[in-house]
């Protein structure tokens, strides 16, 4: 079944406590990106890579980091996460530069730092 | 700052009847228009991507129209039912060459029966 998993889905932690959300799409996609989504604001763009190895920033990628050493793979990981970073996380991928291409979603991983 | 809005914030509607709502975007360096429905505790499925002017799709009782000119593409639902109610999210892609996607805050539309 073509799918984007994430994982976990859910995670209480505490501030400064390193953490990794991974996100893995078994669809051959080229296209990865990270959203966040908080009440009233709509999803926000974090990173988003377009090939192995290629990153770019979103809207709001401060506090965050990403890596895309695999097609298949593009972490998310918090090195010193802060309770401003408690949200709803999606992780979605995309075929590639075709123009018709929707992003396809993971079930998503609520996140809250204390 | 690109920036796109979606109106109403919230629309309630008696099962039947039809409803619309809409997408504006920026209308200079128009790529793709997306089109997402969100229920609640599940993730966003995309219901279309549109990219000509004029363009109009249709899924179901679903259908959008695009304008690029005037920057703003509508979406229609005929006679809505309950299952309908969820989120709808347009997303403005900015280029050929980008993953980079600006998602309106959605219409959240909830159905009586």
């Amino acid at each position: 079944e073509a799918q984007v998993t994430q994982n976990p889905r859910y995670l209480i932690t505490v501030t400064g406590k390193k953490l990794t959300v991974t996100c893995s799409q078994n669809m051959n996609h080229e296209y990865m990106s990270w959203y966040r989504q908080d009440p009233g604001l709509g999803l926000r763009q974090i990173y988003y890579s377009m090939n192995v190895e290629v990153t770019d920033k979103g809207d709001v990628p401060e506090g965050y980091k990403v890596s895309r050493k695999e097609k298949r793979n593009f972490p998310l990981i918090l090195e010193s996460p802060s309770p401003n970073q408690t949200s709803l996380y999606f992780c979605a991928s995309r075929r590639g530069p075709d123009s018709n291409q929707p992003q396809h979603f993971g079930d998503g991983t609520r996140l809250s730092i204390l | 700052i690109l920036n796109v809005e979606q109106s109403p914030q919230s629309l309630h509607v008696q099962e039947g009847d039809s409803t619309n709502f809409t997408c504006s975007f920026p209308s200079s360096n128009f790529y793709a228009l997306h089109w997402y429905r969100w229920e609640t505790a599940k993730s966003p499925e995309a219901l279309f991507v549109m990219t000509l002017n004029g363009d109009e799709k249709k899924k179901g009782r679903i259908s959008a129209t695009l304008n690029t000119k005037e920057g703003y593409s509508y979406l229609y639902i005929k006679g809505s039912q309950p299952e309908d109610s969820a989120t709808y999210l347009c997303a403005f892609q900015v280029s050929y060459n980008t993953d980079k996607l600006i998602f309106g805050t959605g219409t959240r539309l909830q159905v009586f029966p």
